[in-house]
């Protein structure tokens, strides 16, 4: 089953700030983010893994609740670059390589 | 940029036609994947591969195989495509260094497919 993920959409002016959830039935291992901009393929962003170890991006921060099997993106002074669509990818409980992936959450930043 | 080809890069065919896409990877990582992306769907998983002839099935198996006999290509095959197989495919791979942490994926540049 996939992760579900909060908001489905979302338009920034440059300099706010977002939030984009992702939640999980499952109990998870880790979280992965990535970005997609349109009509090219997705960019690894980001993973937390399970015990708070957080590797990734400089500019986007991240957390990672092992209990609700819940991670939260944060974007923090959008910028233009910030645009395109956030995807969720979680590795379950039980470890191997392979992700489940959210139906990703379209972010907009405008002037 | 992690080196990653996907070929044919856009592909239109009939309903009922073998059709096979191929990723090919110079970066010699044990895990290939295959996704396909649509509407509303995200990014699902097809096949995965964990080394030469050694593939699983992901969420969204039915009706599509795979192949790897060698470490750099995967290749994706519809044996008789349909109109709901209509979407972008995006192979990834990932090093695979251990079983408990899972490796960064990086993806190709995709193949889009159209089923009349």
């Amino acid at each position: 089953q996939q992760p579900v993920q909060s908001p489905q959409a979302v338009i920034l002016r440059e300099g706010e700030d977002a939030v984009i959830n992702c939640s999980s039935s499952k109990a998870l291992y880790s979280v992965h983010w990535y970005r997609q901009k349109h009509g090219e393929a997705p960019v690894f962003l980001m993973i937390l893994l399970k015990g708070g170890e957080q590797k990734g991006h400089e500019k986007i921060s991240a957390s990672f609740n092992e209990k609700k099997q819940q991670s939260s993106l944060y974007l923090t002074a959008s910028q233009l670059s910030y645009s395109g669509t956030y995807f969720c990818g979680t590795q379950g409980a039980g470890g191997g390589n392979k992700l489940t992936f959210g139906t990703g959450t379209q972010l907009k930043v405008e002037l | 940029d992690a080196g990653i080809t996907q070929s044919p890069r856009h592909k239109v065919t009939e309903t009922g036609t073998p059709v096979t896409l191929r990723c090919h990877q110079t970066e010699n990582h044990r895990y290939m994947y295959w996704y396909r992306q649509d509407p509303g769907h995200g990014l699902r998983l097809i096949h995965y591969s964990y080394g030469v002839k050694d593939t699983d099935k992901g969420e969204v198996s039915d009706g599509y195989s795979v192949s790897r006999s060698k470490t750099e290509d995967f290749l994706l095959t519809l044996e008789s495509a349909t109109s709901s197989q209509t979407s972008v495919y995006f192979c990834a791979i990932s090093e695979g260094q251990g079983y408990r942490v899972m490796d960064t994926q990086y993806f190709g540049p995709g193949t889009r497919l159209t089923v009349l």
